[in-house]
């Protein structure tokens, strides 16, 4: 496509509860990354993925987080055991190649909100 | 680890007012460095980049100059718009061993431009 596509756009859900969120790369980007953006503070990275496999997920805060991209192209992260402490923007970026000088592309981000 | 540090705002500027946002940074290696902003209800957008010392990134009349002695990477702008309120995020690419791309960000600092 030709931009980050990232849906919900806005969830809300109830503590204790599973959610997914879905990132939709640009075509032809192999690398994908997600980050979590709390109010007021720059966005925090999670995890990345090189092609289908995730490279670094050192972001990742506890075992209650997970993404997969299975093919390579699309993206989902999962929370498990949703906590309040989850509440935030949920961006997704890709770029065409990992590099240092490579520019990220962001999606307009999922608002996750648990009540 | 490698981290971003940014003025804390909000900036509160008057129109055609001369714009710095200071940006400082800690890394190892030879990071690339830009500036992200986000437009209100709008997702991250690439501003500007710099890749090596000395290089000078610019873009809309925002400029910005990889200084490595100083290990800085501040925002100028000459002449500041109402339509240029937004939130700046400084980052440096967390290269590391692999190359992968990932950004650290800064906490992000809103300008506010009065007419």
């Amino acid at each position: 496509g030709a931009g980050v596509s990232q849906t919900p756009s806005n969830k809300v859900t109830e503590k204790g509860k599973y959610v997914e969120l879905r990132c939709d790369p640009i075509s032809g980007h192999t690398a994908l990354y997600w980050y979590r953006q709390s109010l007021g503070q720059g966005p925090e990275f999670l995890i990345y993925f090189q092609g289908t496999g995730a490279a670094d997920d050192s972001g990742l805060p506890n075992d209650r987080f997970f993404a997969v991209r299975p093919e390579g192209s699309v993206s989902t992260l999962k929370i498990q055991r949703t906590e309040r402490g989850d509440s935030a923007v949920y961006l997704c970026a890709s770029s065409l190649m990992p590099s240092g000088a490579n520019v990220l592309t962001f999606g307009a981000g999922s608002r996750l909100t648990v009540l | 680890g490698n981290s971003v540090t940014q003025m804390e705002g909000p900036v509160t500027l008057s129109e055609e007012a001369f714009l710095t946002i200071n940006c400082t940074y800690t890394a190892t290696g030879y990071p690339s460095l830009f500036w992200y902003v986000q437009y209100p209800g709008e997702g991250l957008q690439l501003l500007l980049k710099a890749t090596k010392a000395d290089d000078k990134g610019s873009n809309k009349g925002f400029e910005a100059t990889y200084r490595k002695e100083t290990t800085s990477f501040h925002l100028e702008k000459g002449s500041v718009q109402v339509s240029d309120s937004a939130v700046y995020f400084c980052a440096l690419s967390d290269g590391g061993s692999g190359n992968t791309g990932k950004l650290i960000f800064g906490q992000g600092t809103t300008l506010q431009v009065k007419p």
